[in-house]
């Protein structure tokens, strides 16, 4: 029961450095979405996709790209990480409109 | 501006008694709420969903409450328990926004022994 898996757990970057988050899912779910946790602000939506080939911005998507690459993968990726980007990142999935299931997410520290 | 409040961002309860938690939403589209829990270095898991067509739902210990026209809804834990000491999240979907949830900040519950 995998459900939805991210990697890394952790990861320390220096500003300007780069980095892939890749998260996978095996409940053939359509949709997928990537979330930032911050302290006081909730979950806000990066990019999500709806379907395989799709993607669009959420609410806070500056300075990041996502990628889908299969119905199972979607991976989240920082060209130039900068210290406003640490935070706690989720990956989730949905087959319909009653709610994700969610990673165990990546706690990210940009230096 | 937050959509979607949760203006308590803690709360302590004691063993046994009853936990509330309060959310409140701004836009009048949405239509489907949904409570999660959330453990530390854990992501969150799915606790409750209520529809708008409804004012109640119950799961065991766990009720949510909608009130449509005051735009606000709450979770009721009955008995609490120390388990249930996590950060819970409110979210809110609109038909237009097809499966896209907007969260609250969050309030995290403790359950005193």
């Amino acid at each position: 029961n995998a459900g939805v898996t991210q990697t890394p757990k952790f990861q320390v970057l220096k500003t300007g450095q780069s980095m892939t988050l890749q998260c996978a899912q095996d409940m053939n779910h359509n949709s997928m979405y990537w979330y930032r946790q911050d302290p006081g602000m909730g979950l806000r939506l990066i990019y999500y996709s709806a379907s395989e080939g799709t993607t669009d911005k959420g609410e806070v998507p500056n300075g990041y790209n996502v990628s889908r690459l299969n119905k199972r993968e979607f991976s989240l990726r920082l060209e130039s990480a900068a210290p406003s980007q640490t935070s706690v990142y989720f990956c989730a999935s949905s087959q319909q409109r009653y709610g994700y299931t969610f990673g165990s997410g990546t706690r990210l520290t940009v230096v | 501006d937050q959509q979607v409040k949760q203006n308590s961002p803690s709360l302590s309860v004691q063993e046994g008694r009853i936990s509330i938690l309060n959310c409140d939403y701004t836009n009048s589209m949405f239509d489907y709420f949904l409570w999660y829990k959330k453990y530390p270095a854990e992501g969150p898991t799915f606790l409750i969903s209520i529809s708008s067509i409804k004012d109640k739902n119950e799961d065991g210990r766990f009720t949510v409450f909608l009130n449509k026209s005051a735009k606000h809804l709450s979770l009721h834990i009955v008995p609490s328990q120390p388990g249930d000491s996590a950060v819970y999240f409110c979210a809110a979907s609109a038909e237009d926004y097809g499966q896209n949830f907007v969260f609250g900040p969050g309030t995290r519950l403790s359950v005193l022994p």
